[in-house]
């Protein structure tokens, strides 16, 4: 069965430094997006991208954040400059673009800002 | 924008029935999803409610009122690995992002 992946499982940064979080959404799905989750809350909507454009963006996507969907399969989240406050759970999804469809979620990268 | 109530935590014992209640108040609602997230992992898709009624997918239904802004999950024949927290979400209609409720806690006890 198709499924979102995502790279890195975990990555452990320094404050200020910029991080490129990784996704492959299911192959024929045409919208994606990524939420976040801190340890303990519930998930948040950051971003939704579709046909190479943002569609949607939550207030939690400020400046320091970007994505791009550098090729045909990768969709990434870029942090520019991370804080202490970022570190979260960054959860990949992506749907087909169907009425009735579903969004299904990747495994997560755990981002640690030290 | 959209906020959505569940209770933090329920619990049950194996074999039992268990619903989950979901209010919400938004604006551009559009349908509700349910979630399963255990420890550590993602949120994986249980089942969707588009229409108002029920919507049945083994041991797992939904139900959707728009009337009343609710909404259940029925977990029946709970198993210990149903251990998990429980999300519902609801869909924009406009983006189609999800925003979730804060989830609820279910332990299945033996």
């Amino acid at each position: 069965e198709p499924e979102v992946t995502q790279t890195p499982s975990h990555q452990v940064t320094q404050m200020g430094q910029e991080v490129i979080l990784r996704c492959v959404p299911i192959s024929n799905h045409l919208y994606f997006y990524w939420y976040r989750q801190i340890l303990g809350q519930k998930v948040e909507f950051l971003v939704s991208f579709y046909n190479n454009e943002i569609s949607e963006k939550s207030e939690i996507f400020d400046d320091q954040f970007s994505v791009e969907r550098p090729d045909g399969s990768n969709f990434t989240l870029k942090i520019r400059s991370t804080k202490l406050e970022d570190s979260a759970m960054y959860f990949c999804a992506s749907r087909t673009g169907t009425a009735e469809d579903t969004q299904y979620f990747g495994p997560g990268t755990r981002l640690t800002v030290l | 924008g959209q906020s959505l109530e569940q209770p933090s935590e329920v619990t049950a014992v194996e074999g039992a029935i268990v619903q989950i209640n979901c209010t919400y108040q938004t604006s551009g609602f559009y349908g509700l999803s349910w979630y399963q997230q255990h420890d550590g992992g993602a949120p994986t898709f249980l089942s969707y409610n588009g229409l108002d009624g029920l919507e049945e997918t083994g041991r797992f239904s939904s139900f959707l009122s728009r009337s009343d802004s609710y909404g259940y999950l029925l977990l029946q024949e709970l198993q210990m690995k149903d251990s998990a927290s429980y999300f519902c979400a609801a869909q924009d209609a406009g983006r189609r992002a999800l925003t979730f409720g804060s989830g609820t806690r279910l332990q299945v006890q033996p």
